[in-house]
């Protein structure tokens, strides 16, 4: 069974532009989570899908971050613009109703 | 913020067990406790849960105190693949929910 997957693994911009990260959830799991460790801190829930629908966005930072799941299978992260603080490391989840979390690698993101 | 506290640190020497510790002394009756685990540059690892009853599983074992105010997760045998910065979370088990992520332990399991 494959596990979580995201892309890109890194991605390094300028400060201002737009960048989409890509989550794939293990199949069939309708829950679907973004989390992100900015340099130096711990690792932060942003927010919570179940199947397409916004179940907990309370960690979104601003509405710089927009997340999407069409169809309830994989979401994107849309940063726009970004800024320097959005650098960090963007990890994906996902899980059965009620069951353990599976993390995806992660997408390193660099704003310069 | 994170309803849990460990040690920054701890050092393990390889074969032998390593017990991580975790207080939780405002965990509700409803919450459970999680461990995971970050080895470098991965995602989050889960590796165990319960809720009031001890727990092994091919990974580890969870020992939850009569009071559940505390917790020790044993890895074993502990070898070098095992350093990694170990997460006590405590978590409302309903539709999902967030995890909460502190600052964990970081074990080095040395030779």
């Amino acid at each position: 069974e494959a596990g979580v997957t995201q892309f890109p693994s890194h991605s390094v911009i300028e400060k201002g532009q737009t960048v989409t990260l890509r989550c794939d959830p293990i199949s069939g799991h309708d829950n679907l989570y973004w989390y992100r460790r900015v340099m130096g801190k711990e690792i932060k829930f942003l927010l919570h899908f179940v199947k397409e629908s916004k179940q907990d966005e309370s960690g979104m930072p601003n509405n710089r971050f927009l997340a999407e799941r069409t169809g309830g299978t994989y979401s994107t992260l849309k940063v726009q613009p970004a800024e320097l603080e959005d650098s960090g490391v963007y990890f994906c989840a996902s899980s059965q109703v009620n069951n353990e979390q599976f993390f995806g690698p992660g997408t390193r993101l660099t704003v310069l | 913020d994170a309803k849990t506290t460990q040690p920054t640190s701890m050092d393990c020497a390889e074969g032998r067990a390593a017990n991580l510790p975790c207080n939780h002394s405002t965990i509700s009756g409803n919450e459970y406790v999680y461990w995971y685990r970050q080895i470098h540059s991965q995602g989050p690892q889960y590796i165990i849960h319960g809720l009031k009853n001890n727990e092994t599983n091919e990974m580890a074992s969870l020992i939850i105190t009569e009071d559940r105010k505390s917790s020790t997760l044993i890895l074993p045998h502990a070898t070098l693949r095992d350093t990694a910065v170990y997460y006590c979370i405590v978590r409302v088990v309903y539709q999902g929910g967030k995890l909460i992520f502190g600052q964990g332990t970081e074990l080095s399991v040395k030779p």
